[in-house]
C-alpha cells in the first residue's frame, strides 16, 4: 500500500494566483480529512469528508478555500486567491471509520505551501 | 480550536531514559490516540486508547488514561536518538468522527 498521496509536495505561488492540492486516500479508507499546520496555530483540522460527502467544513478558513471530493480515490483543496497568510503545510488523512469501531487516520508527507 | 494541551511542550532526554509526556482535554471522548510526527514528515499513528481501557501498551510506548481528570500520558521506555520527534495526543469526542491535535511536545534525545 503506497499509503496517502500528496501532491504537490512544494508549491510557491504568488499572492492572487489559485492554487490546488491534490490527495489520494488509503483504497478502502471511507473517511478523508484535510488539515492546516503552521507553528502559531498548529494542526487545525479544516475538513472532513465521509464517503465523499462533506461532514464539517466549520475549520475552512473563508470563503477562498473549498474542497472537494468527487470520488473515493481523489479530493482537492483549493484555495482562489491565495494570500501570504496562507503558507503553511497542509496535510491529507484517511481513515476507515464505522459504527462502534475505532481506527486511527494514515496522514500523507503533506504539501508546503508558500505565498510570496 | 485545540482540543487537546500536551505538556511539557519541550522535552530533552539522554539517550536510554525514559520520556514521558502529558495530555489534557476538555470534553468527553470516545477514543485519544497519540501520534509521532518527524520533521517535515507527516504524522504516524502510535497508539490508540478507547474511554473504557485505563492503560494500553505497544513495544516500548506505554499509553494511560484517566478520564475522570481528563488525562492521558505517554510513556517511551530505554529511548533512542530515533524517538526524536514531535508527539501529538489526538481526541474523538464521543459523537463525532473527526479528532482534534493538542499543541505537540517536542522530544530530542541527546546520545
Amino acid at each position: 500500500d503506497a499509503g496517502v498521496i500528496q501532491s504537490p509536495r512544494h508549491e510557491v505561488t504568488e499572492m492572487g494566483q489559485e492554487v490546488t492540492l491534490r490527495c489520494k486516500p488509503i483504497s478502502g479508507h471511507n473517511s478523508l480529512f484535510w488539515y492546516r499546520q503552521t507553528m502559531m496555530r498548529g494542526l487545525e483540522l479544516l475538513i472532513y469528508f465521509n464517503n465523499n460527502v462533506p461532514i464539517d467544513d466549520s475549520g475552512m478558513p473563508e470563503d477562498r478555500f473549498s474542497a472537494k471530493m468527487p470520488n473515493a480515490s481523489f479530493s482537492t483543496l483549493k484555495i482562489q486567491p491565495s494570500e501570504p497568510r496562507d503558507s503553511a503545510v497542509y496535510f491529507c488523512a484517511s481513515s476507515l471509520v464505522r459504527e462502534g469501531g475505532v481506527n486511527g487516520y494514515t496522514f500523507g508527507s503533506g504539501t508546503r505551501l508558500t505565498v510570496v | 480550536s485545540q482540543q487537546g494541551e500536551e505538556d511539557p511542550q519541550a522535552l530533552s532526554i539522554q539517550e536510554g531514559e525514559n520520556a514521558t509526556m502529558n495530555c489534557s482535554y476538555k470534553t468527553s471522548i470516545n477514543n485519544l490516540q497519540w501520534y509521532r510526527q518527524n520533521s517535515g514528515r507527516g504524522l504516524v499513528h502510535l497508539i490508540l486508547i478507547r474511554s473504557n481501557e485505563r492503560e494500553k501498551h505497544s513495544g516500548r510506548l506505554r499509553v494511560t488514561l484517566d478520564t475522570s481528570k481528563k488525562s492521558s500520558s505517554l510513556l517511551i521506555t530505554a529511548s533512542r536518538a530515533a524517538d526524536t520527534a514531535s508527539y501529538f495526543c489526538a481526541t474523538r469526542a464521543s459523537s463525532a468522527s473527526k479528532i482534534i491535535f493538542g499543541s505537540g511536545t517536542r522530544l530530542s534525545i541527546r546520545p
